[in-house]
């Protein structure tokens, strides 16, 4: 079945510097990328998703990019500000019968002021 | 609106306790989701409607059963449980158009202690 890595498992930047989030996928069928950002108490919330036909796509300060040769897809936040502190959480998902999604263990991004 | 609404928001039961939780969306999305997340780890899938007939329970101990009364509802009935079932419990929606690639759309979810 899929698996989905995802690196670092902590990230501590400055206020207004650039936050990297990777993670890998091991099946090749996987053709939908979803992020979410969960804040404390509350449910993941859906920022930016990639399909397997794009290669990038931004939305304001918030981008992705997706290596399907090498199976690995990134968000990159750019200008980031107290309020991007959150656990990040990368997926995958294929076509099926049903929306079945598998999630990475999550990035707990910290903004130091 | 994408909204996904789930009650109570905090419940806390002992183990030969019966309770339920709820989750209600309003966007006329016909698949719907439980999962259950635990402290510093992503959310786990526990069961899948689509169309309000169950098609994945992700071997989930007979202790919790999901219910769909219709398209909008779902719930999660809980039935003498263990304290390791502590977790947020979350509700999920997609329009599940057949197939295709949709996003999920998570609510708040119901933070349950089991004591």
């Amino acid at each position: 079945g899929e698996n989905v890595e995802q690196h670092p498992s902590t990230l501590s930047v400055q206020e207004g510097d650039s936050a990297v989030i990777k993670c890998t996928y091991s099946d090749s069928a996987s053709n939908y990328f979803p992020w979410y950002k969960q804040e404390l108490g509350k449910g993941p919330q859906l920022i930016i998703d990639i399909r397997s036909n794009v290669g990038e796509k931004k939305d304001q300060r918030i981008a992705v990019t997706l290596n399907k040769t090498a199976k690995h897809f990134s968000l990159h936040i750019t200008e980031t500000q107290p309020e991007d502190s959150a656990v990040y959480f990368c997926a995958a998902s294929w076509d099926s019968s049903a929306s079945k999604i598998i999630f990475g263990s999550g990035t707990r991004l910290s903004i130091r002021p | 609106d994408t909204e996904v609404t789930q009650t109570p928001k905090h419940l806390v039961m002992g183990m030969t306790n019966k309770k339920s939780l709820k989750c209600e969306q309003h966007m006329g999305h016909r698949a719907m989701y439980w999962y259950k997340q635990k402290a510093k780890k992503p959310p786990e899938l526990m069961f899948v409607y689509s169309y309000e007939k169950l098609s994945i329970n992700e071997s989930v101990p007979s202790r919790f059963s999901p219910e769909c009364p219709n398209s909008s509802l779902l719930n999660l009935h809980l039935h003498a449980l263990q304290p390791e079932d502590s977790a947020l419990y979350l509700c999920a929606s997609s329009p599940y158009s057949g197939g295709s690639l949709e996003t999920q759309y998570f609510g708040p979810g119901t933070r349950l202690l089991v004591l």
